[in-house]
């Protein structure tokens, strides 16, 4: 089981919200550690999105639109990205990350379609 | 603004040593507040993070437990850049290969080398 397991893809109109969910494999609770998100477009190497692990612990990566926001759902042991007002530019990539035992860990990915 | 720019073989023969370099430039691979990673990506195995150096008053490296027996990532103060070197490689570690930079988070990426593991 991977350790952060994404949707493979969703699809959503232009000017819809889109939740992609990163969820962490049993035993590891959401509820520590900050998760990462990052947006990759084809040929390009990812770029980081924002972190979230509570309100008071947040970052937004800079010049990322705040249409883009974090949040968890800690029942589902789920890090959440919010897109609002979704635009044709956000049809890519996301990837969750999360620092476990001193080692980078990738989500499996969310290919985001915008119809 | 911060460059990293990488340079190695694009063919690797299966058994043989994976080895990349990742020139720095606008940064210092020296620095007290970044670490400098390697990173793969293919489409059987996703985004992999594969290992870091950092320097902190004294050298630490961090390594993935799936490569941890076969990878060394050095820096090289007099050249400022530093290297990934993956041993007894497998058609299983075809991939693009990035070097990043490391903040707050993965800031700034190398080009990504494709490196194919074939005979």
């Amino acid at each position: 089981q991977a350790v952060l397991t994404q949707p493979a893809s969703l699809s959503a109109s232009p000017g819809a919200s889109a939740s992609l969910t990163c969820t962490l494999r049993s035993g590891i609770n959401v509820g520590t550690y900050r998760i990462y998100w990052y947006q990759q477009k084809p040929g390009s190497p990812p770029q980081y999105l924002l972190r979230y692990k509570s309100d008071s612990d947040k970052q937004q990566g800079s010049g990322v639109p705040s249409r883009f926001s974090g949040s968890k759902d800690a029942s589902a042991n789920a890090g959440i990205l919010l897109i609002s007002g979704l635009q044709s530019e956000d049809e890519a990539d996301y990837y969750c990350m999360i620092w476990h035992n001193s080692a980078s860990v990738f989500g499996t990915g969310t290919k985001v379609t915008v119809l | 603004q911060v460059q990293l720019q990488q340079s190695g073989p694009g063919l690797v023969k299966p058994s043989q040593t994976l080895s990349l370099t990742c020139a720095i430039s606008g940064d210092s691979v020296s620095s007290n507040s970044a670490a400098w990673n390697w990173i793969r990506q293919s489409p059987s195995r996703g985004l992999e993070w594969l290992g870091r150096t950092y320097y902190r008053s004294t050298w630490y490296n961090d390594y993935a437990v799936s490569v941890k027996s076969r990878i060394t990532v050095n820096p090289d103060t007099s050249k400022n850049q530093f290297s990934l070197q993956l041993n007894s490689v497998t058609p299983e570690d075809t991939a693009v290969y990035y070097c990043v930079r490391e903040t707050d988070y993965f800031d700034y990426w190398g080009q990504g080398t494709l490196v194919t593991v074939s005979s």
